[in-house]
């Protein structure tokens, strides 16, 4: 089976650019998260979704981040303009709500440089 | 205090030994409590949940949890410096369906 799909894997862009990261959860997953790590301040949720509706978005930094998942199978994290300490690795992660017991599972992240 | 306590490490352990990494919460409330393990440049990798009192036993992982006391506990049997990694502690936020709650890792060093 697919695991969570997450692109780009790497991104490298100028401040004041817009970055746009992309997220496929698992098939059958209805409930969504984005993540943001850095050494600093470890594992930090940033907005999460239930059934394609935002739930939480108390951990989005501020107005420069956005999040969108207008189906069950996508989710957008778009940050617009881009600056130097938004430069971490980008985690999505899913699970199911039908379980009850709460585990997600991880994609492979996508690591935001910002120059 | 934070909602998740874990010790940062390293937490070195000879190759064959028991490693025992700890994990404190504060939400008593919390009923689903998960074991992530994260190599260096990787994402993390869920290696167990539990959420009855007493042991869970997986493989070489044992999770141990104990509510009372609030502290939630993962053992690597027979450590390889495959296990060489950070280890997560989580829990699920008591009146959300999916929200976790992330501890800051320990670092975990298996040495030849």
């Amino acid at each position: 089976d697919a695991g969570v799909i997450q692109s780009p894997r790497h991104e490298v862009t100028e401040m004041g650019q817009e970055v746009t990261l992309r997220c496929k959860p698992i098939s059958g997953h209805n409930s969504l998260f984005w993540y943001r790590q850095t050494m600093m301040r470890g594992l930090e949720l940033l907005i999460y979704f239930n059934n394609n509706v935002p739930i939480d978005d108390s951990g989005m930094p501020e107005d420069r981040f956005s999040a969108k998942m207008p189906n069950a199978s996508f989710s957008t994290l778009k940050i617009q303009p881009s600056e130097p300490r938004d430069s971490a690795v980008y985690f999505c992660a899913s699970s199911s709500l039908r379980t009850g017991t709460g585990e997600q599972y991880f994609g492979p992240g996508t690591r935001l440089t910002v120059t | 205090q934070k909602e998740v306590e874990q010790n940062s490490g390293p937490l070195s352990v000879p190759e064959g030994a028991i490693a025992s990494l700890n994990c404190t919460y504060s939400d008593r409330g919390s009923q689903s409590f998960f074991w992530y393990r994260q190599y260096s440049g990787k994402s993390p990798e869920l290696i167990m949940f539990i959420y009855s009192n007493g042991d869970k036993e997986d493989g070489r992982f044992t999770a141990q949890l104990n509510k009372a006391s609030q502290y939630v506990s993962l053992l690597i049997r027979d450590s390889q410096p495959s296990d060489s990694a950070t280890y997560l502690c989580a829990i699920l936020n008591t009146g959300t369906a999916s929200k976790l709650t992330f501890g800051t890792g320990t670092r975990l060093q298996v040495t030849l």
